[in-house]
């Protein structure tokens, strides 16, 4: 059954910790994003990775960092840098990097800091 | 400006009407278009591709009109299973593809 899972479901952060949010897809799709919702607020491009060992900043980086070992796989990480972490975050993939492409999401992490 | 904009409703319609949204967006040189459908503390997922002037599936209607830099959604006969939250998606090259999506807007269909 192919798809997207994003995990954990809800996770909580203290004060200058740093928590990462697990992305896996098995659609064997290239490209993967990763982005912010907050209420009354379109989704924020935050990173997004087009291959393997490659990844390019979005619109709202600071405080967060990624890699992208497998094509699986692509960890979000939200760093004690992030004054404002309290969100809906969304994995998305797709086939490829080009105008066409569709992206399909995973079913999100709600991060709470405590 | 915001780049794409979307009335956020909500929208309160009776089962069995037809509701329209448009969506606008500033950049010329987008080329491909989608809305999404998100329900409650969900995850966005497909509703439908918009490349050329338009495109139909079932209920749902999506027209793009780049003359006046907008695309809408109709859907007609209304279920109460139609509501949710409506994201239009607007992807660019400005240097670099990229995405933008609309902050969304609610619709709740009534018995």
């Amino acid at each position: 059954d192919g798809g997207i899972t994003q995990s954990p479901k809800y996770l909580f952060r203290k004060e200058g910790q740093n928590v990462t949010l697990s992305c896996e897809q098995n659609l064997n799709h290239d490209a993967m994003y990763w982005y912010r919702q907050d209420p009354g607020q379109g989704l924020r491009l935050i990173y997004y990775s087009q291959i393997v060992n490659d990844f390019q900043k979005g619109d709202i980086a600071e405080g967060y960092s990624v890699s992208r070992e497998k094509k699986e796989s692509f960890p979000l990480t939200v760093t004690s840098a992030q004054k404002n972490p309290t969100a809906f975050y969304l994995c998305a993939s797709s086939v490829g990097h080009t105008i066409q492409e569709t992206q399909y999401f995973g079913p999100g992490t709600r991060l709470l800091v405590l | 400006r915001k780049e794409v904009e979307q009335d956020p409703g909500p929208f309160n319609v009776p089962e069995g009407a037809t509701v329209a949204f448009n969506c606008t967006y500033s950049n010329s040189a987008s080329q491909s278009f989608f809305w999404y459908r998100q329900d409650c503390r969900k995850e966005p997922k497909l509703l439908m591709s918009v490349y050329s002037s338009g495109n139909e599936d079932g209920r749902f209607t999506a027209q793009l009109n780049r003359a006046s830099q907008y695309i809408s959604l109709l859907i007609r006969d209304s279920k109460l299973s139609d509501s949710a939250t409506y994201l239009c998606a607007v992807r660019t090259n400005t240097g670099g593809f990229k995405t933008i999506f609309g902050a969304g807007t609610r619709l709740f269909v009534k018995a």
